[in-house]
């Protein structure tokens, strides 16, 4: 089992429309959690913690599920310069972080 | 967010050529910068944390042979690349900690360097 899973994607989503992302990790040690955005051939960028209260960013909304090890991410309202792909990322120990391979989304007119 | 900058940001090099990729934090400094390699449509994977004044760890199957990494000031850490193969061309990105803020746990990238062995 992949230490972060998320499903690949492509999410084709027209502009204005709600889109939610999924992300489990395996590691029930865990201790933080981040979504970054990663634009094509380039590096990854942060978006946002993910706190246990979940969190909420303009139009981002972060949710942390730790019983079912689970995670998500919100996107409302699409604009097109959402289009990229999400990376889900979890900390392993101290230092280490973990990422996911990412869900591509794709914002269209 | 602290600025991470990377040098070069891409290189070409011919087999068995090393090649010298330099991180830089440019407004903090981080005593831990971290090295990761990505291919093409997968994950981000973490090969070595750079500590300074320390020696680097490796992740388990990097060879620390081959990627040599030395972190000798606060804010620079390099990665070597000795005797490049093809297979080793892939995107080297670093990170690093800003222990400024206390969000412990954040990284913030270098835009990464392209590396293609020929």
């Amino acid at each position: 089992r992949k230490e972060v899973e998320q499903d690949p994607g492509p999410f084709n989503v027209p502009e204005g429309a709600t889109v939610a992302f999924n992300c489990t990790y395996s590691n029930s040690a865990s201790q933080s959690f981040f979504w970054y955005r990663q634009d094509c051939r380039k590096e990854p960028k942060l978006l946002m913690s993910v706190y246990s209260s979940g969190n909420e960013d303009g139009r981002f909304t972060a949710q942390l599920n730790r019983a079912s090890q689970y995670i998500s991410l919100l996107i409302r309202d699409s604009k097109l310069s959402d289009s990229a792909t999400y990376l889900c990322v979890v900390n392993e120990g101290f230092q280490k972080l973990v990422f996911g391979t990412g869900t591509r989304l794709l914002v269209s007119p | 967010g602290a600025v991470v900058s990377q040098h070069p940001s891409r290189v070409i090099c011919k087999s068995g050529t090393s090649v010298k990729i330099e991180c830089r934090s440019l407004d903090f400094q981080a005593t831990t910068m971290f090295w990761y390699r990505q291919f093409p449509k997968q994950s981000l994977m973490l090969m070595a944390t750079s500590n300074e004044g320390s020696k680097a760890t490796y992740e388990q199957g990097v060879e620390k042979d081959k990627f040599l990494i030395n972190h000798a000031s606060l804010t620079l850490s390099t990665l070597t690349v000795t005797s490049a193969h093809p297979e080793d061309s892939s995107f080297y990105i670093c990170s690093a900690r800003d222990y400024r803020e206390s969000r412990a746990y954040e990284q913030y990238f270098g835009p990464g360097t392209r590396l293609t062995v020929t």
